[in-house]
């Protein structure tokens, strides 16, 4: 258990709707990222948050959005849903100040685009 | 951060050890070692990280080469359990910004056998 909590953990859309991803980052931990995972790919990051800003960014598009809150906890955003879409949605929280750049995952939300 | 190469799978017998190796051989001198694994349907939990000196924790020990182009992970009694993707990356453990980019390739799908 890593204290990273991620809902819905299943749904399903249809292409063109929106969807919001939600995650509690582990106790104490102020930044937040976003990682994409295709079926039988490895992990790829999206974005990641830090004091309520985006800091960093992978190659994805505007559609895919995010939000800090001051409780640390995050939120993804993905609009005008494609099929390639379809994905395990990780969110990873970690303590800036520690050394080490462990990042602590949860389970992931999966989801199906149709 | 450099890329690197691992094998696509290996098969490992109950009980005996596991090493999985990595190749990275651009490394530069500031960037760190990292293992996570995933097991099915979980996100990836961390293992392991070093620079250039040997590490050992409850989990696993990671041997990095002199020359720091390769390492191998090992997990000294290998379980069930243990039968999981191995991911093998290096990056820069940073102070602040960016930490969360964590480029992840295909990894080594280790399954461990009765």
């Amino acid at each position: 258990e890593t204290g990273v909590t991620q809902s819905p953990t299943h749904l399903i859309k249809t292409r063109g709707q929106q969807v919001t991803l939600r995650c509690s980052s582990q106790s104490g931990h102020n930044t937040v990222s976003w990682y994409q995972q295709a079926l039988g790919q490895g992990p790829q990051f999206i974005f990641q948050y830090y004091r309520e800003e985006e800091n960093g960014r992978g190659n994805f598009p505007p559609r895919f959005s995010g939000l800090q809150f001051p409780n640390y906890s995050s939120e993804l955003n993905v609009n005008a849903l494609e099929l390639d879409d379809s994905a395990l949605y990780l969110c990873a929280s970690s303590l800036t100040v520690a050394n080490t750049g462990e990042l602590f995952f949860g389970e992931g939300s999966r989801l199906t685009v149709l | 951060d450099a890329k690197t190469t691992q094998p696509t799978s290996m098969d490992c017998a109950e009980g005996r050890a596991a090493n999985l190796p990595c190749n990275h051989s651009t490394i530069s001198g500031n960037e760190y070692v990292y293992w996570y694994r995933q097991i099915h349907s979980q996100g990836p939990q961390y293992i392991i990280h070093g620079l250039k000196n040997n590490e050992t924790n409850e989990m696993a020990s990671l041997i990095i080469t002199e020359d720091r182009k390769s390492s191998t992970l090992i997990l000294p009694h290998a379980t069930l359990r243990d039968t999981a993707v191995y991911y093998c990356i290096v990056r820069v453990a940073k102070y602040g910004g960016s930490q969360g980019n964590l480029i992840f390739g295909k990894g080594t799908k280790l399954s461990v056998k009765p």
